[in-house]
């Protein structure tokens, strides 16, 4: 059964420290992995990884995947408040010309002191 | 642009009622996909919706159904409500890439819906 697990669960740290989020997954017909932001409601999109050893950046935040060892880190460095969320990691996996779905971990909370 | 739209916000339902939830997708996106999210929990796949055909399902019972509409735009019904079908039910919708990854998925903001 496909699964993707997420660590630590819950995390809480002060402003400007740095984070390093983990994903692993086992998917099979594995096509990308995203990294999603919740603070309310709607995850918002961070990430869409597909190549293995390239790290995307936005701003603060960083991200890596690792095929080899089927796994993604998200990193966030100078954190601020703002950053409080769950922070969630998806799996999307594809079923042979038909359609494709998202897997997701139960996700990391985040949760940033002044 | 508008994005992804999803009414109603939040519902609450009486178990053995049945319940239609709305999803529009973004302006350009032609696949719908519905998740439901307990408390503490990641969003876990319901279906997806191309060409107004159901393309894959997750694992969930028949009481969960839907539909989708020319325009792109979707229902989710539930059937006989549990207790346990209280949640968040996020709509995604994506461009249809074939056997390239999709772009992104644009999450709605959900509706939130209780079983009393």
């Amino acid at each position: 059964e496909d699964k993707v697990v997420q660590s630590p669960l819950s995390l809480v740290v002060h402003e400007g420290d740095t984070v390093t989020l983990n994903c692993s997954y086992e998917v099979t017909n594995f096509r990308s992995l995203l990294w999603y932001k919740q603070e309310k409601k709607a995850p918002t999109f961070l990430f869409m990884l597909t190549s293995s050893g390239i790290e995307k950046k936005s701003g603060r935040l960083s991200s890596i995947l690792d095929k080899k060892e089927l796994s993604s880190i998200l990193n966030i460095t100078a954190t601020q408040t703002g950053d409080s969320a769950i922070y969630l990691c998806a799996v999307e996996a594809g079923y042979g010309g038909a359609t494709n779905k998202l897997i997701f971990g139960t996700g990391t909370l985040l949760a940033v002191q002044p | 642009d508008a994005g992804v739209t999803q009414s109603p916000t939040h519902l609450i339902k009486t178990r053995g009622q049945q319940v239609t939830l709305r999803c529009s997708p973004k302006s350009g996106h032609d696949t719908v996909s519905w998740y439901q999210q307990a408390l503490g929990q990641g969003p876990q796949f319901i279906f997806q919706y191309y060409e107004e055909e159901e393309r894959q399902r997750g694992n969930f019972p028949d009481r969960f159904s839907g539909h989708q509409f020319p325009n792109y735009s979707s229902e989710l019904n539930v059937n006989a409500l549990l207790l346990g079908d209280s949640a968040l039910y996020l709509c995604a919708s994506s461009a249809y890439r074939g056997l390239s990854p999709i772009t992104e998925a644009f999450f709605g903001q959900g509706t939130r819906l209780t079983v009393v």
